[in-house]
């Protein structure tokens, strides 16, 4: 069964500290996977693409076929760095249905 | 660029009534719209993807007659919640992919604001 595996509901930092908020993903198909962040009271908008191998606000994610991870990172964190991030798993064979990890929230302090 | 809205924003209603949730691609043609259900706290979980013109389909264990989806144009798409009851009261978060003309976003879901429900 497909499956997203956000293991920590917080992530507890403070500014300038590396993060690394980690994804796993269980599915037997060809994994296209994306990293959504929502900051407060705002719509869910997408960070990160793996196919797009890119680097948003400083952070990055690389897909490990091995591992089955796309952990997301970032060297050095900063306050508005805060929110919710979901990791999310794109099942292929049409419509594009994304499978949603449980979000990891992402607190930086000061 | 690539704007979906949601209307209403939140909405109460009697147990029993029914609600309609429309979603809609402001800049783009969602050739496919989703909709997913988010309780507090947890993460979103998808309800049905519709294609524009043709019927919804549904995940398991949600149902059909209950969540009824239209999909009638290329920008809209709408969510009945019929004869509402408490359980419902949740937040619903809808998505569109389409031919947005970024590189490479031909696929990526835009979600919209979302739309809090209140059964009383």
């Amino acid at each position: 069964a497909q499956r997203v595996t956000q293991p920590e509901k917080l992530l507890s930092v403070f500014k300038g500290a590396p993060v690394e908020l980690k994804c796993n993903y269980s599915y037997s198909g060809s994994p296209e996977l994306f990293w959504y962040v929502q900051y407060s009271r705002q719509r869910l908008q997408l960070l990160l693409r793996h196919i797009s191998r890119e680097s948003i606000k400083g952070f990055t994610a690389d897909l490990n076929k091995g591992e089955t991870s796309f952990h997301l990172k970032k060297p050095f964190a900063q306050e508005e760095d805060s929110a919710m991030y979901y990791c999310a798993l794109s099942l292929s064979g049409g419509y594009n249905k994304l499978i949603f990890g449980a979000g990891t929230r992402l607190a930086v302090h000061p | 660029g690539a704007v979906v809205s949601q209307h209403p924003s939140w909405v109460i209603c009697k147990s029993g009534t029914s609600v309609k949730i429309e979603c809609r691609s402001l800049d783009f043609q969602a050739t496919t719209m989703f909709w997913y259900r988010q309780f507090p706290k947890q993460s979103l979980m998808l309800m049905a993807t519709s294609n524009e013109g043709s019927k919804a389909t549904y995940e398991q264990g949600v149902e059909k007659d209950k969540f009824l989806i239209n999909h009638a144009s290329l920008t809209l798409s709408t969510l009945t919640v019929t004869s509402a009851h408490p359980e419902d009261s949740s937040f619903y978060i809808c998505s569109a992919s389409g031919d947005y003309l970024l590189a490479g976003s031909t696929d990526t879901q835009y979600f919209g604001p979302g739309t809090r429900l209140t059964v009383l």
